[in-house]
């Protein structure tokens, strides 16, 4: 099965702080890694897909890039609506899929 | 506008079982693939079971194999996820997500296989096993 960890599994940060999270494979899993945002009691939400694409809806501060094991999501300045846990998918062995643990991205 | 819409959660015993259902509107859903997703109280995300566009192909998590059993009527536009022999590890929002493919660029190739995402995602449903 492939693993993924995130580091860090949690972060404090301010409104416009720039925030990177990692997420690394336990093989190479090319560029078929996703990222989901999730605020509580609400479901996951695709911001990012195949490791860079942006989809629809998005807003552009949100960015990914990555391939093989290292990938990293960043956004370029923190928004209110931004504080939430993110979890990286990696859909290499797709359909058996596996999630990251997520890294929770709260107010300083 | 795309939706999904889980049913069936609730209160269950132990060595129980019950049938969610997802009902999808918004789209041409015989044309996707279909997943489960579940996620225990205050923990992270867990992959649970996949099903082909045309329901000819499933495919589970160990942790659920044997117990749990996914189908779809394409007629209905509605997922099911059947489960049996409930545990108390069985606690959980339950997730039904639409399956999109990436396929241009790099993922054109012939020899390259489409990149998979969960595009929508429904509201979810609170199953809860305890006796």
């Amino acid at each position: 099965d492939i693993q993924l960890t995130q580091s860090p599994l949690s972060l404090s940060a301010s409104v416009g702080d720039r925030v990177t999270i990692t997420c690394r494979a336990s093989q190479s899993i090319s560029g078929y890694l996703n990222w989901y945002q999730q605020t509580p009691g609400k479901a996951p939400n695709l911001l990012i897909y195949a490791a860079s694409n942006l989809q629809s809806g998005v807003p552009s501060r949100f960015s990914g890039s990555g391939s093989g094991t290292d990938f990293t999501l960043t956004i370029s300045s923190l928004q209110p609506e931004d504080f939430a846990t993110y979890y990286c998918q990696q859909s290499y062995s797709s359909p058996l899929v596996t999630f990251g643990p997520g890294t929770k991205v709260d107010i300083k | 506008e795309v939706q999904l819409l889980e049913s069936g959660g609730g209160p269950e015993q132990p060595g129980g079982s019950l049938r969610l259902s997802c009902s999808a509107s918004g789209f041409t859903f015989n044309n996707y693939d279909m997943t489960w997703v579940r996620q225990a109280p205050g923990k992270g995300l867990e992959w649970v079971s996949d099903i082909s566009d045309s329901g000819g192909a499933t495919y589970y998590a160990d942790s659920v194999k044997g117990r749990f059993t996914i189908s779809r009527d394409n007629f209905r536009n509605t997922l099911y996820l059947e489960v049996i022999s409930l545990r108390a590890e069985d606690t959980a929002v339950y997730y039904c997500a639409r399956k999109a493919s990436h396929s241009s660029g790099y993922y054109s190739h012939p020899s390259v296989s489409p990149a998979y995402y969960f595009d929508y995602w429904g509201q979810g449903t609170l199953v809860t096993v305890s006796s």
